[in-house]
């Protein structure tokens, strides 16, 4: 079984903080990775992909992947509470571009003011 | 602008009874995905669609079907709603060569009594 893993929170934060969510996965094969935020009663948004190891830096966001601990992780800087969501990560179905995506049940994030 | 859209946003259905849930994007991807949101399962991939006529099972596809008769639309259709099919119904699109890099639709909440 393909299996993404989050912890589900919430993860509380203050206003300014930096908020740390983290993803593991089971397939070694994956090639894609991608976070999602979603506010309560609205669709998932794609606010960050990554393919390769390292980091990636999209304004206050950071992606950061590490394929042989098969871990990602999404920092956010300087957290606000309109950051106040749940973060799902997802992970591409094996190696091949088949475009099915495994989600992780999200992690609530809860940025007090 | 393009978009993707999906209606209706609510319905309420009896055990029984054929539902289709309809899903139209203007960005002209070729691929496009319906997924299910439950608590507690966070997102499945129910059905998805690489092009006209083509149309492919995910993971929980019993119960469901889907038709792609032109590039815009990819209705989904409950054959007989039964109670397990309330759920939230997200509809996502993607370009043919990032088929992974998929975009949502608003949802649509289903209620089966």
């Amino acid at each position: 079984q393909k299996e993404v893993e989050q912890n589900s929170g919430p993860l509380s934060v203050p206003e300014g903080a930096i908020a740390s969510l983290n993803c593991t996965y089971s397939d070694r094969g994956s090639q894609s990775f991608f976070w999602y935020r979603q506010y309560s009663g609205k669709s998932p948004e794609l606010i960050m992909f990554i393919y390769s190891n390292g980091d990636k830096e999209d304004g206050r966001f950071t992606a950061q992947l590490n394929k042989a601990s098969q871990y990602v992780s999404l920092l956010i800087r300087d957290s606000q509470p309109s950051d106040s969501a749940t973060y799902l990560c997802a992970v591409t179905h094996g190696s091949s571009n088949t475009g099915k995506l495994i989600f992780g049940q999200g992690t609530t994030l809860q940025v007090k003011p | 602008d393009a978009e993707i859209t999906q209606s209706p946003r609510h319905k309420i259905t009896e055990t029984g009874r054929q539902v289709t849930l309809a899903c139209h994007q203007t960005w002209n991807h070729n691929n496009m995905f319906w997924y299910r949101q439950d608590l507690g399962h966070g997102l499945r991939l129910i059905h998805y669609s690489y092009g006209v006529q083509d149309t492919n099972k995910g993971e929980v596809s019993d119960g469901y079907s889907v038709s792609r008769s032109n590039t815009e639309d990819l209705p989904l259709t409950l054959e007989s709603a039964a109670s397990s099919q309330t759920s939230v119904y997200f509809c996502a699109s993607s370009e043919r060569d990032r088929s992974d890099t998929q975009y949502f639709g608003p949802g649509t909440r289903l209620t089966v009594l």
